[in-house]
């Protein structure tokens, strides 16, 4: 597609449950990133990807929150044993370069509900 | 602390009216400064993008400017059009840091009224 693809576009699970989301990339954007949108407030970054690794993954909340990328291509963000407090529209976008340069292009977000 | 501030955070205007959205950082090592426009229920898309050789940059009737002396940044709206109802976000990257590189003011909400 022309753009960054992300699904789902929403998702209401229950507490405790284990969630992956999905982030589809521009073709041969090299960078990735992802981050959480939570209701009023700025983005929080989570990690960001240059290829396949992560060399910062400091923004990930806790150790419930894990991400890989596979192929250079698409990105899984995975929330095991959801909190409330994981509500938020989760964000991921993709550039040509991770230093400088161009812009990043965003996905309109998954939209993450924990009852 | 590597930080973006973003004035008013929310601004009411008539339709066709011009407005300016403030942006002061205190990011080093500099190297651009974005801004985004975020439509309810989006991603951000990006308006402009300034090095720090840049005073002023246009797209269509959005015109940011920077001063790198001041670490400032604005956002000048021209005739206003309810589609311009949005959140608008300032970026700043820098060169060798963490979060690949990039640190994101928490947004100016702006509804335009008809």
């Amino acid at each position: 597609g022309a753009g960054v693809s992300q699904s789902p576009s929403n998702k209401v699970t229950e507490k405790g449950k284990d969630v992956e989301l999905r982030c589809d990339p521009i073709s041969g954007h090299t960078a990735l990133y992802w981050y959480r949108q939570s209701l009023g407030q700025g983005l929080e970054f989570l990690i960001y990807f240059q290829g396949n690794s992560a060399p910062d993954k400091s923004g990930l909340p806790s150790d419930r929150f894990s991400a890989e990328r596979t192929g250079g291509s698409v990105s899984t963000l995975t929330i095991q044993r959801t909190q409330q407090e994981d509500s938020a529209v989760y964000l991921c976008a993709s550039s040509l370069v991770v230093r400088g340069g161009g812009p990043q292009h965003f996905g309109d977000g998954t939209r993450l509900s924990i009852l | 602390k590597n930080q973006v501030e973003q004035s008013p955070q929310s601004l009411i205007i008539l339709e066709g009216k011009n407005c300016t959205l403030q942006c002061n950082y205190t990011v080093s090592p500099f190297s651009n400064l974005r801004w985004y426009k975020q439509d309810t229920g989006r991603g951000p898309v990006s308006l402009t993008i300034m090095t720090f050789s840049e005073n002023t940059k246009s797209n269509g009737r959005y015109t940011a400017t920077l001063d790198a002396d001041t670490k400032q940044s604005s956002l000048h709206i021209t005739a206003s059009q309810l589609s311009d109802s949005a959140s608008y976000i300032c970026v700043v990257s820098l060169y060798g840091g963490s979060q690949g590189n990039l640190i994101f003011g928490k947004g100016t909400k702006l509804s335009v009224k008809p």
